[in-house]
């Protein structure tokens, strides 16, 4: 079973719709990172979180570490938000410090 | 600052021949990192290094050799290439663990 799960896997919206992509992990972190991965296959770095919530234009970020868990959610979703969006975790504890986890990627399609 | 940046962006090689795959920051980052993607896998950490002269596996390193020896440069090295290496491969950094990385273009590679 993988430490990191997401889901759904993969998810279309209709453009101007709410998403929501939701990540659970069973691993100590020190840090939860959310990426975008376009067709042409560059990653670019989101959020990168700790506690709380964060906000960048359309997306926010959240992450529970008493639940274990995190979602980015997209709001009025446009047809250049179709990516994969990855989770990963920076695992805690002195054996797996510095390691960074990944989760499977969900693909997001938005469709005018 | 150029970023992140990976060379070559494709290569094919035969069962058993050697190479480097390079990777550079001109960020000053303490923290870089090799990745593998492959189809229905995800990320998977091949190897790290939090610093100049430090190095550490991760989840899939076997077949694989890096260093570190200056801040700038964590080239990865196949010793001698198997088919299941046909994957494509990204380096990342950050200004130090748990910090947001910075992915490079990455690079294709084929094994035949």
């Amino acid at each position: 079973k993988n430490e990191v799960e997401q889901s759904p896997q993969n998810l279309t919206a209709q453009e101007g719709e709410f998403i929501t992509i939701n990540c659970s992990y069973s691993v100590g972190i020190s840090a939860l990172h959310w990426l975008q991965q376009h067709p042409g296959g560059g990653i670019v770095s989101l959020f990168m979180l700790s506690s709380g919530k964060k906000k960048h234009g359309r997306l926010i970020a959240t992450i529970n570490i008493q639940e274990k868990h995190s979602s980015l959610h997209i709001t009025a979703s446009h047809p250049r938000d179709s990516a994969v969006y990855i989770c990963a975790v920076n695992r805690g504890g002195t054996d797996s410090w510095g390691k960074l986890q990944f989760g499977a990627g969900t693909q997001v399609v938005v469709t005018p | 600052n150029a970023g992140v940046t990976q060379t070559p962006k494709f290569q094919v090689l035969k069962t058993g021949q050697s190479m480097t795959l390079q990777c550079a920051q001109d960020m000053n980052h303490e923290y870089m990192s090799w990745y593998r993607q492959d189809p229905g896998m995800g990320l998977r950490l091949i190897h790290y290094s939090v610093g100049a002269g430090i190095t550490d596996q991760g989840e899939v390193p076997n077949g694989y050799n890096v260093s570190r020896s200056t801040t700038e440069d964590f080239p990865l090295r196949l010793l001698s290439a198997a088919p299941s290496q046909t994957s494509v491969y990204f380096c990342a950094s950050s200004y130090t663990v748990g910090n947001e990385q910075y992915f490079g273009p990455g690079t294709r590679l084929t094994v035949t």
